[in-house]
C-alpha cells in the first residue's frame, strides 16, 4: 500500500517565524489532504489539495503530484497554530480510504 | 448547523463488554468512514460504507462491527474480541468515496478499565 512520509517530526518556533511541513508519498494518488489536529483531538480541515498550489491567509500548500510530495507553509507563525498537523492521501481503489501520515508535532513559543 | 456528531465524548468500558460509538451526519454525504487513533499516531481505517445497506472492512477491522441503516448515521461497536480497544476513535463523511474531501466529527475516546 501506498507509504506517506512526513517531516520534520517535531518543530519549535519563535511565534512569527516561518516554517515549512514536507509530506511525501510512494505512489499515484487522488485525494491528499492536509489537517490540524487540536489539543481537544478535533482534525480542522486545512487543504484539500491533490495537486496544484492554494493559499488560505498565513497558509498555503503545493502538491507537486508527478513527484510524489505535498508542502505546507506556515508564515508568521502565532500560538495558536501548535498542535500536530497531518497529511493523508487516497490512492486509486475507488474506497475513499485516507492513508495518513504520523504527524509534524509544532510548537509556536510566545 | 450542518456536520459531524460523534458521542459520547467519552466512553468507559469494562472488559469484555461491547460499546456502541454514535457519528451522525446532516451534510448528505453518501461516504462515511470509522478511524481509530492511538497516542502518537496517525489515524487508520476500521470501515467504511460508500452507501446505505453496504459497508467494507479497512485495515483494522477485527473486533469492530459496523451498520449503515440510514444515509445519516454510521455506528461502530467495539466487541469484547478488540484485543487493545482504548484509543481515540474519529467518524468522517464525504460526498462520494473517491477523489473528494473528507470532513471529521470531533471524535470519542473510548477506555477500557
Amino acid at each position: 500500500g501506498i507509504q506517506v512520509e512526513q517531516s520534520p517530526p517535531d518543530l519549535i518556533l519563535q511565534e512569527g517565524a516561518n516554517s515549512t511541513l514536507r509530506c511525501n508519498f510512494s505512489d499515484s494518488v487522488n485525494n491528499l489532504q492536509w489537517f490540524h489536529q487540536n489539543p481537544w483531538g478535533q482534525l480542522i480541515n486545512l487543504f484539500y489539495i491533490p495537486s496544484g498550489t492554494k493559499q488560505n491567509g498565513r497558509l498555503s500548500a503545493t502538491t507537486v503530484a508527478t513527484e510524489r510530495y505535498s508542502l505546507l507553509y506556515i508564515s508568521s507563525s502565532q500560538t495558536t497554530d501548535s498542535g500536530v498537523y497531518f497529511c493523508a492521501v487516497g490512492g486509486s481503489s475507488n474506497t475513499g480510504k485516507l492513508i495518513f501520515g504520523q504527524g509534524t508535532t509544532l510548537q509556536v513559543k510566545p | 448547523d450542518g456536520g459531524i456528531t460523534q458521542s459520547p465524548k467519552y466512553l468507559f468500558r469494562k472488559e469484555g463488554q461491547n460499546v456502541t460509538l454514535s457519528c451522525e451526519q446532516n451534510l448528505n454525504h453518501d461516504a462515511m468512514y470509522w478511524y481509530r487513533q492511538d497516542p502518537g499516531q496517525g489515524l487508520r481505517l476500521i470501515y467504511y460504507s460508500q452507501i446505505v445497506n453496504d459497508f467494507q472492512k479497512g485495515d483494522i477491522a477485527e473486533g469492530y462491527s459496523v451498520s449503515r441503516e440510514k444515509k445519516e448515521s454510521f455506528p461502530l461497536t467495539v466487541t469484547s474480541a478488540q484485543k487493545n480497544p482504548t484509543a481515540f476513535y474519529l467518524c468522517a463523511s464525504s460526498i462520494e468515496p473517491n477523489m473528494n474531501e473528507q470532513f471529521f466529527g470531533p471524535g470519542t475516546r473510548l477506555t477500557v478499565l
